[in-house]
């Protein structure tokens, strides 16, 4: 199985600055992973996949990184409604998908 | 618009089984698989299971399998997870995801909640 670390746990961010998110992967898994956000309540949503596309109507101030085992997940410029848990996923092993832990990103 | 919509949820003690059901629309169903996510109340997201087009090809953690089955009814556009012999730790929400052309999942239902308590 290939296990997806997050970190940090936590980020506590102001808004209008930026979050730089984490994710590492057990063994190499190209550029097969995603990001999702979740909000309190909803269900996920995609935001990143093949480590770098935005998903559809995901605004320009997100952005992916890396390969490999090394993941970046970057917001600009933080807005409201960006506080949330993030989770990367790999789809290398498709279909046998595995999440990372999640990162909470909140209101400093 | 892409829609999914989860049903079946509920209340079952330990050893039961419930039938989820995931409704699809405003997509041809038939053109993509499809998978069930779960996330335990204050956790994160496990994936549970996956289905090809013609559920000729299906997949399980190793968590449900041997419980569980997935399937799927082009005729009315749906997906069903059976689950059988429930435990405690089955308790979650469920999600069903569509699988996107690359293997991300790229649209979700809202889900429904199973709680397994005696």
């Amino acid at each position: 199985e290939i296990v997806m670390t997050q970190s940090p746990a936590t980020l506590s961010v102001s808004p209008g600055e930026r979050a730089t998110l984490s994710c590492r992967a057990s063994q190499s898994i190209s550029s097969n992973l995603a990001w999702y956000q979740q909000k309190p309540g909803q269900a996920p949503r995609l935001v990143i996949y093949g480590a770098s596309t935005r998903a559809t109507d995901i605004p320009a101030r997100f952005s992916g990184s890396g390969s490999v085992t090394e993941f970046t997940l970057t917001i600009t410029s933080l807005q409201s409604e960006d506080f949330a848990v993030y989770y990367c996923q790999q789809y290398y092993n498709w279909p046998l998908y595995t999440f990372g832990q999640g990162t909470k990103l909140e209101f400093k | 618009e892409v829609q999914l919509m989860e049903s079946g949820g509920g209340l079952e003690q330990p050893g039961g089984s419930l039938r989820l059901s995931c409704v699809a629309s405003g997509f041809t169903f038939t053109t993509y698989n499809m998978s069930w996510v779960r996330q335990a109340p204050g956790k994160g997201l496990e994936w549970v299971s996956y289905t090809s087009l013609s559920s000729s090809t299906v997949y399980y953690a190793d968590s449900v399998r041997g419980r569980f089955t997935v399937s799927r009814d082009k005729a009315k556009n749906s997906l069903y997870l059976q689950m059988n012999s429930l435990r405690v730790e089955d308790t979650a929400v469920y999600y069903c995801a569509r699988v996107g052309v690359v293997g991300e999942f790229d649209s979700w239902g809202q889900g429904t909640l199973v709680t397994v308590s005696s």
